[in-house]
């Protein structure tokens, strides 16, 4: 599972809250990704990051923002959660020599 | 922006019988990538397509990638249950650090 823990796997929250979900991983990779997963959308991209401090817009990034200051975290804030962004959403890592990625287990967020 | 469109949404087959999904991006690819959801599970890698024309089979999955490299087919032969799941075609982004996915193809099978 190229060592990515995400957290928590559940949450409840309400609307108007701020949420914070963590992406964890303990093999150095450079890239990370937040996407969210919706019936008839697939997944699509959130946020990512190409290193420490450095990130970047994915094409649904309205209401989100992320922050890297360590390698090995990479958190996915709701400054204010909707009922839109209930959802699940996962984590992802891309080695630095492929392009494939790894994902984590996922976070079922909802949004009441 | 780019889009990578996948059909069918959803297909239930009897099993033995065969299924395939396909993926139209609306640009040129550099590769393309397939991935496998089991249900309540997150994606799995299972294969990147890089040359034009390309065949790469994994045992009853055949992929292929087209001639203009824009499509993308994943052929499952005689599905078992084992195969139930979402599968997912990606292609790189504008910027090759992103990764854009299509919407999936769910596969049911009646055993």
């Amino acid at each position: 599972d190229a060592g990515i823990t995400q957290s928590p796997r559940h949450k409840v929250t309400e609307t108007g809250t701020p949420v914070t979900l963590r992406c964890h991983q303990t093999e150095n990779h450079r890239y990370m990704y937040w996407y969210r997963q919706d019936p008839g959308h697939g997944l699509r991209l959130i946020h990512y990051s190409y290193g420490v401090k450095d990130t970047d817009k994915g094409e649904v990034s309205d209401g989100y923002s992320v922050s890297r200051s360590k390698t090995e975290d990479f958190l996915l804030t709701l400054e204010s959660a909707t009922s839109s962004q209930t959802s699940v959403y996962f984590c992802a890592i891309r080695q630095s020599t492929g392009e494939k990625l790894f994902f984590g287990s996922g976070t079922q967020l909802s949004v009441l | 922006g780019q889009q990578v469109m996948q059909i069918p949404q959803y297909q239930h087959v009897q099993e033995g019988e065969d299924f395939t999904t396909y993926c139209n991006s609306s640009t040129t690819l550099s590769n393309i990538q397939w991935y496998k959801q089991r249900p309540g599970g997150h994606p799995v890698f299972l294969i990147q397509l890089v040359k034009s024309g390309e065949v790469k089979k994994q045992k009853r999955l055949t992929f292929q990638f087209g001639e203009a490299k824009k499509n993308s087919s994943l052929h499952i032969t005689a599905t078992q249950t084992t195969d139930v799941g979402t599968y997912f075609c990606a292609g790189p982004g504008e910027y090759g650090n992103k990764l854009v996915f299509g919407a999936g193809t769910i596969l049911r099978v009646k055993s």
